[in-house]
């Protein structure tokens, strides 16, 4: 499979507890996003990397958040002493070039529970 | 005022005929935009994007693009079944950066 891939699709943690998710892109892909997405809302933009250079951070990325991208192929995202808001679907999407018409294309999702 | 702006639903439409689906945005800066379909617990799914004023068809999809109006819709003709899902409706405001303003989605249900 050459689409992106995230890992693990499913996480329940108990409240206060640290999670890491992972994200590989499409291969030779440099940019990679990660996006949140909670029940009846669409997906919110959380941060950007251009190759390993995090180039954006969303205000919704509290102190909590870090995000990586050591070599410009996959990602994590770790939440520090999770609350239960942090519950929802956690999105990594990648693309490739400048060209107007460049899409972005989605994993399928970590979803995370926070009890 | 949310920058993506998007009729919530349900829109329930006759299996077999055109489904029209609306998003309006408030961030003049943004220079295309995308209609991802999502089914429940899915990822998000392309279907389309434009990015120049007018009709771009691709199937039984067409997208509308008016600037002026900041307002965006996609068609769907001969509705069927498997188009039920949610569809979100993305800004995008730089060229290179993908970064996306997305709706809150429309709920579909096409009823056969």
């Amino acid at each position: 499979d050459t689409g992106v891939s995230q890992n693990p699709r499913h996480k329940i943690t108990k409240r206060g507890q640290n999670v890491t998710f992972r994200c590989d892109p499409i291969s030779e892909h440099n940019r990679l996003y990660w996006y949140r997405q909670t029940l009846g809302q669409g997906p919110e933009f959380l941060t950007y990397f251009q190759n390993e250079a995090q180039l954006e951070k969303s205000r919704l990325l509290s102190d909590r958040f870090s995000a990586e991208r050591p070599k410009g192929s996959f990602s994590t995202l770790e939440i520090q002493r999770t609350e239960q808001g942090d519950s929802a679907m956690y999105l990594c999407a990648s693309s490739f070039g400048t060209a107007m018409n460049t899409e972005a294309f989605f994993g399928q999702g970590t979803r995370l529970t926070v009890v | 005022q949310k920058e993506v702006e998007q009729n919530s639903g349900p829109l329930s439409v006759p299996e077999g005929a055109i489904a029209s689906l609306n998003c309006t945005y408030s961030d003049r800066g943004s220079q295309s935009f995308f209609w991802y379909r999502q089914y429940s617990g899915k990822s998000p799914e392309l279907i389309m994007f434009i990015y120049s004023n007018g009709d771009k068809e691709d199937g039984r999809f067409t997208a509308q693009l008016n600037k002026a109006s900041q307002y965006v819709s996609l068609l769907i003709r001969d509705s069927q079944p498997s188009d039920s899902a949610t569809y979100l409706c993305a800004g995008r405001r730089d060229f290179g950066n993908e970064k996306l303003t997305f709706g809150t989605g429309t709920r579909l249900t096409i009823i056969p």
